[in-house]
């Protein structure tokens, strides 16, 4: 079956643009996280959404970062007047639920020149 | 807070052999899960194996097996026969099982394997 979806797979913007990074989660998984991978680093939380609703966006850098999932299915991810060091790898993932596995999306590589 | 530790960046094994790669982690919960993670080029994460910090016995999946000492907080994975396919980044992770059900990585330990 259809797996995680991530669009773009890959972004170039120019420094303080706006950029959206969207997600299609897995058919009916409720649970669906992003996560940023620096070069050479683990993945780094930044939201989860139970639903329709942020469970938990304590990792969100700052408020330039933005994400929402209207539906409680599609979500999407907004930087506004990105920065260099926004560039990353961004990761999508889903599961079923708490206790069900997590399957990730194959991201989305921003840069930003 | 919750941390994860992987203190090997890069380790190498020859097809074939066994590879144990290591991690670490600090929490004051009891109930929790922890993973490792494979991460090949295509970017796409995949799930290893998994073990819930209330079952004694290590998981095994085929290849894949785990130590977990949960008094040491260590959770190693030990990859046996060892195939060129298993070159990857692997990354060892923590959730907890209340409250937020964040994933916590560590840096990730890049395997490579030696035809």
């Amino acid at each position: 079956g259809a797996g995680v979806s991530q669009t773009p797979s890959n972004k170039v913007t120019e420094k303080g643009k706006y950029v959206e990074l969207r997600c299609d989660p897995i058919s009916g998984h409720t649970a669906l996280y992003w996560y940023r991978q620096s070069l050479g680093q683990g993945p780094e939380f930044l939201i989860y959404f139970q639903g329709t609703g942020a469970a938990d966006d304590s990792g969100l850098p700052n408020d330039r970062f933005f994400a929402v999932r209207p539906e409680g299915s599609v979500s999407t991810l907004k930087i506004q007047r990105t920065e260099r060091g926004d560039s990353a790898v961004y990761l999508c993932a889903s599961s079923l639920g708490q206790n069900s596995p997590l399957h990730f999306g194959n991201g989305t590589r921003l840069t930003v020149t | 807070a919750q941390t994860v530790t992987q203190s090997q960046p890069e380790m190498s094994v020859q097809e074939a052999e066994t590879v144990t790669l290591s991690c670490t982690y600090d929490t004051s919960e009891s109930d929790y899960y922890l993973f490792w993670y494979k991460q090949p080029p295509s970017r796409q994460m995949i799930l290893v194996i998994r073990q819930e910090a209330y079952k004694q016995q290590n998981a095994t999946e085929n290849r894949f097996s785990v130590n977990f000492q949960k008094a040491a907080k260590s959770f190693s994975l030990k990859i046996s026969d060892s195939q060129l396919g298993d070159a990857a980044m692997y990354f060892c992770a923590y959730r907890s099982n209340s409250g937020t059900y964040k994933y916590i990585f560590g840096t990730g330990t890049r395997l490579k394997v030696l035809a």
